[in-house]
């Protein structure tokens, strides 16, 4: 079975410090984990994925995140937040094989508040 | 890149009426796109999937007959809800991959259209 666990509901940072939002995943297959971020009221943007080559994956807007195996996890770093980035967060899991072929699974989403 | 337009971004309708929303890939040829539905500070619940010349393939729990779903050409996949009820309210968004495209290949989102039922 499949699941992501973004551990972190909501997370605020000032501008100008580190992000680091968390994602944890479980996967019985190969997975591919991405990032996207979600302004209000708008679709889906990605920011970066992960698909077996890099461990460190860069993306845009300065985001990177490390898949560690050993502790299943792909977290999104920044080292330093800005203003616009502000929206909503999700981890999303897909699968190379099973009937769940290429399906994603979401994350519930990490909020990202940055102040002044 | 690749750019997922969603029609209306808006709509407000009355309860009992069909509202029919569009997906349509301009860029490149999506064999399969996807329909999700999201609530209020929620992650995206997968509504169905929807193939190129195929019928879709509803997730347990979402009412066939309710959420039409056509995908009839390599651009474009339409969901209709039919007989709208206050409680169908709610952001809809659909996605898209790229023909050819495998597990690791990203969705392409469109911007999501807000329906509100009155």
């Amino acid at each position: 079975a499949q699941s992501v666990t973004q551990l972190d509901s909501h997370v605020s940072v000032s501008e100008g410090t580190p992000v680091l939002l968390r994602c944890n995943y479980s996967s019985s297959y190969s997975p591919s984990l991405f990032w996207y971020v979600q302004h209000p009221n708008k679709g889906l943007q990605l920011l970066l994925k992960y698909t077996s080559a890099a461990t460190l994956v860069k993306g845009i807007n300065g985001f990177e995140a490390e898949f560690k195996k050993s502790e299943t996890s792909f977290h999104l770093t920044k080292p330093s937040a800005h203003m616009s980035d502000a929206a909503e967060y999700f981890c999303v899991v897909s699968v190379d094989r099973g009937s769940t072929l290429g399906r994603l699974y979401f994350g519930r989403g990490t909020q990202l508040t940055v102040w002044p | 890149g690749a750019v997922v337009s969603q029609h209306p971004s808006r709509v407000i309708c009355k309860s009992g009426t069909s509202v029919k929303i569009e997906c349509r890939s301009l860029d490149f040829q999506a064999t399969t796109m996807f329909w999700y539905r999201q609530f209020p500070k929620q992650s995206l619940m997968l509504m169905a999937t929807s193939n190129e010349g195929s019928k879709a393939t509803y997730e347990q729990g979402v009412e066939k007959d309710k959420f039409l779903i056509n995908h009839a050409s390599l651009t474009l996949s339409t969901l209709t809800v039919t007989s709208a009820h206050p409680e169908d309210s709610s952001f809809y968004i659909c996605s898209a991959r790229e023909i050819g495209g495998t597990y690791m290949t990203p969705l392409h989102f469109g911007n999501g259209t807000r329906l509100t039922v009155t």
